[in-house]
């Protein structure tokens, strides 16, 4: 398979929560990006991590990539209810520039 | 970060019958992207539209069916012809951002539903 996989595919908390979701791939890649969906609509970019960085952090978000392990996971702390989204992990390949492999996603609902 | 929007936002069609939908960027970008989200699903690239060239297609996906223009550094249409109802999906466009162009800013996407 050439996408990442998320995981969980559905994933709900209350507010203040931190939320957790993984995306596993089997290929090399170039870096990996997380996207956000809110209901069926465009996505949105969220973070990039690079193929030789282990942790990034951006607000309330922080990104680990464990290359050896083929995974990353995004974490969002304190969770709000504006959350609500699916999550997407992309991958760069680095074969055709700009080329992103997106997986299935995972929903997340935060409950007020 | 570009502006991006779409046009139509939502349309229902009859089988057999086509559509275009407008991609419209806010600034110059050379590299745009459609795709199609069928429910639930991920992203499945279409196409990669690049100014000045051909639109290069990927594995499932032919010319003939999906007819790509790109005119100009902030524009484009999709059309998707002879329409089936396995044609229902999201169709969302995209422009690469960056130096190089490795993230991507999408579009609102447009809602197709065949009949």
């Amino acid at each position: 398979s050439q996408q990442g996989e998320e995981d969980p595919q559905a994933l709900s908390i209350q507010e203040g929560e931190n939320a957790t979701m993984n995306c596993s791939y089997k290929t090399s890649i170039n870096n990996l990006q997380w996207y956000r969906q809110n209901s069926g609509r465009g996505l949105v970019h969220l973070i990039l991590i690079r193929s030789n960085e282990r942790e990034k952090h951006s607000g309330r978000l922080r990104v680990t990539l464990d290359t050896s392990k083929k995974s990353s996971s995004l974490l969002i702390t304190a969770s709000r209810a504006a959350d609500t989204a699916s999550y997407f992990c992309a991958l760069d390949r680095g074969s055709t520039l700009g080329r992103l492999y997106f997986g299935r996603g995972t929903q997340l609902t935060v409950w007020p | 970060s570009a502006v991006i929007s779409q046009k139509p936002s939502r349309d229902i069609c009859q089988r057999g019958t086509s559509l275009t939908i407008q991609c419209q960027v806010d600034s110059q970008v050379t590299m745009m992207f459609w795709y199609r989200q069928q429910p639930g699903q991920s992203l499945t690239l279409i196409a990669t539209a690049n100014q000045g060239s051909e639109a290069t297609y990927e594995s499932g996906f032919v010319i003939d069916k999906f007819p790509i223009s790109r005119p100009n550094l902030t524009f484009s249409t999709l059309t998707v012809s002879n329409m089936s109802p396995e044609d229902s999906s999201i169709y969302l466009c995209s422009v690469g951002q960056g130096s190089p162009a490795e993230t991507q800013y999408f579009g609102p996407g447009t809602r197709l539903l065949v009949l």
